[in-house]
């Protein structure tokens, strides 16, 4: 069964940091390109990043440019986002999904409270 | 990085049919055959039910149906049921190495 399941959540304060990992099972995840997806409380979705397969490049939102680092380790299935100097405005359920024509496959999500 | 434009909601009874419209610009949707659209019900991950603007994963009713023209595309489903209820979403590769979404469209079945 394909499947992603994303861990790492909770409350931080402002100027904190996460990290959010997202472990996957039933492909090959060597193969895949995968991103990382934001949805405030009652918003809609918002793109944060991408990796390629094979961690060539890595793209980000403008918002969390310079904040947020993605990477992988395809030795343990495992995506990861490294949040650094978080805002309020970064509070949101965070999802992972796989690449392939569009996001195809979605984890459950983990949320993410920014507040002091 | 301005989210596509899409109508905040839509409704239509059982058994009808409903378009959702997504506007871009050339950079986006104009520029890309990689439209694509999910659906998401209240408290769950979303859905890919469109992809490469035309396209549908295995497993999604034939009920869902998208194009293109210009800057817009546009999602359609046809002999609306119940289950239908949800918020749709849009996406779009961008010219900038980037992706972008749409503000969502909630659809009512009446």
């Amino acid at each position: 069964q394909v499947q992603l399941v994303e861990s790492g959540g909770g409350v931080v304060q402002p100027g904190g940091s996460l990290r959010l990992s997202c472990a996957a099972s039933g492909f090959i995840f060597s193969t895949y390109g995968l991103h990382w997806v934001r949805q405030a409380p009652g918003k809609g979705l918002e793109w944060v990043a991408f990796i390629r397969y094979d961690t060539s490049n890595k793209y980000y939102a403008d918002s969390v440019k310079g904040r947020f680092t993605i990477s992988r380790d395809n030795s343990k299935n495992t995506l990861y986002l490294q949040m650094n100097s978080l805002r309020t405005e970064d509070t949101a359920v965070y999802f992972c999904a796989r690449d392939f024509g569009g996001f195809d496959i979605w984890g459950q999500g983990t949320m993410v409270t920014v507040s002091s | 990085q301005s989210a596509l434009t899409q109508p905040a909601s839509v409704s239509g009874s059982p058994g009808q049919s409903i378009t959702i419209s997504c506007t871009g610009t050339s950079s986006d949707v104009g520029g890309y055959n990689y439209v694509s659209w999910c659906q998401q019900h209240p408290d769950k991950a979303p859905k890919l039910i469109l992809y490469d603007v035309t396209k549908r994963p295995s497993g999604v009713s034939n009920r869902f149906s998208g194009s293109k023209s210009g800057n817009t595309a546009s999602l359609t489903i046809s002999g609306l049921q119940a289950e239908d209820e949800a918020d749709y979403y849009c996406s779009s590769s961008t010219a900038s190495n980037s992706w972008l979404f749409g503000g969502g469209t909630k659809l009512t079945v009446l």
